[in-house]
């Protein structure tokens, strides 16, 4: 079975700032790994996913993730936020192969400060 | 090109009641998954509908049903409503040919249970 692990519930960053939301799983077989972003009742939109290859991958908005197998880790990072990025962030898990739900993390809320 | 639509976006019922929410995918997309969202936390699983079955399913009782028709639109279904129902509901439509199956979300429908 699959799980997600979302560190940080909450994090708070001032305008500009560099941001990196941590995102942790745990899986026994090969796994596609995406981040959806949520804004203030909407629905979750896709930010940027894994599949394979190249393990930096990146968002047209500035976002850019990072795979690494060894640490089982897939972090979200931006170099300068903008209050527009004020949002619910979440991670999600789907088995390489043959399974076809997603497994989410809690999120974290990134709040960007003036 | 229309994205993933759900109706209503609202809706309230009382405890032991009956709800029906209603999903269209997005063009081109054949395969129907159903998410449960409650407050602060990541969407779960509930169900997935490709080719008019149920595919695979989530941790949910009984009381969760759905459909999928012939044009590919899906309803879930929820008996015998529980104070612990209310929650945002997310469809999610896909594409299984696609291999991966890269879910896109719609709105929500927000069920309030008294």
């Amino acid at each position: 079975a699959q799980s997600v692990t979302q560190l940080d519930s909450q994090v708070p960053v001032f305008e500009e700032a560099p941001v990196e939301l941590r995102c942790n799983y745990s899986s026994s077989v090969s796994v596609y790994l995406f981040w959806y972003v949520q804004y203030p009742n909407q629905g979750l939109q896709l930010l940027l996913k894994y599949l394979s290859g190249s393990t930096l991958v990146e968002s047209i908005n500035g976002f850019e993730a990072e795979f690494n197998k060894s640490q089982t880790s897939f972090h979200l990072r931006k170099p300068s936020v903008h209050i527009s990025d004020t949002a619910e962030y979440f991670c999600a898990v789907s088995r390489g192969s043959g399974t076809y739900k997603y497994i989410f993390g809690t999120g974290t809320r990134l709040k960007v400060l003036a | 090109d229309a994205g993933v639509t759900q109706s209503p976006t609202h809706l309230i019922k009382t405890r032991g009641q009956q709800v029906t929410l209603r999903c269209s995918p997005k063009s081109g997309h054949d395969t129907v998954s159903w998410y449960q969202q409650a407050l602060g936390q990541g969407p779960q699983f509930i169900f997935q509908y490709y080719e008019e079955e149920e595919r695979q399913r989530g941790n949910f009782p009984d009381r969760f049903s759905g459909h999928q028709f012939p044009n590919y639109s899906s309803e879930l279904n929820v008996n015998a409503l529980l104070l612990g129902d209310s929650a945002l509901y997310l469809c999610a439509s896909s594409l299984t040919s696609q291999g991966v199956g890269i879910q896109y979300f719609g709105a929500g429908t927000r069920l309030s249970v008294l």
